[in-house]
């Protein structure tokens, strides 16, 4: 099946800084999801980009299908970004099912 | 909120016991999926139902169970419960099979399970 890798597993910033977390995948998907996952368990749909760069205020993805892996661009960090966030994949096939990667964990300090 | 709802939020019940959550997907999506998060863990995939059949099958303990009912909504049953059973259960829908309708996977707020 299709792997994910994220990377890095964890990060620490300060309030107001920026940050790249990468999703690198294994093989050609159908479609690909960034989620945050607060504080208080609740998963939250980012981003639904299989392909091309999408923004959202202070949130941008990038996904380049072709070699395989997706960017997630945080700016102007807040202590509010603080959770884990996962980058989700699935495949052509018609059995498939959404993979989800192990996730970064960001803190922000204030 | 998302669409997806799911109920409850909450259950606290003892080892041994057999409870029942439930997922309605949001409006118009035919596929609903089943979650497991445990503790500072990934999402673990459990099972798949599109149009009230079962479509894919993931790490699903025997003693859990589905179903997915002719107005969509799903219930996830698990039974004999154990400690290790304590987790994060999350239902998520999509649109008519591979179709996402443009907007991929949408999930509910998750029930968390405690099992004492």
């Amino acid at each position: 099946g299709i792997q994910v890798e994220q990377s890095p597993p964890d990060l620490i910033l300060q309030e107001g800084a920026n940050s790249t977390l990468r999703c690198n995948f294994s093989d050609s998907v159908n479609n690909l999801q960034w989620f945050h996952q607060n504080p208080w368990g609740q998963l939250i749909n980012l981003f639904y980009i299989p392909s091309g760069t999408k923004q959202n205020g202070r949130l941008s993805a990038t996904t380049v299908a072709t070699e395989r892996y997706s960017l997630l661009y945080i700016s102007s960090s807040q202590t509010t970004d603080s959770g884990v966030y996962f980058c989700a994949v699935w495949g052509y096939s018609s059995a498939s099912k959404i993979i989800f990667g192990s996730g970064t964990r960001l803190s922000i300090r204030p | 909120d998302s669409g997806v709802t799911q109920t409850p939020k909450h259950l606290i019940t003892a080892t041994g016991q057999r409870v029942t959550l439930r997922c309605s997907p949001r409006s118009g999506d035919l596929s609903v999926y089943w979650y497991q998060q445990s503790l500072d863990q990934g999402l673990q995939f459990l099972i798949q139902y599109y149009n009230g059949e079962e479509r894919a099958k993931g790490n699903i303990l025997e003693r859990f169970s589905a179903q997915q009912f002719p107005d969509l909504h799903s219930e996830l049953n698990l039974s004999s419960l154990e400690l290790g059973d304590s987790a994060l259960y999350f239902c998520a829908s999509s649109g008519t099979g591979q179709q996402t309708r443009g907007y991929g996977y949408t999930f509910g707020s998750g029930t968390r399970l405690t099992v004492v």
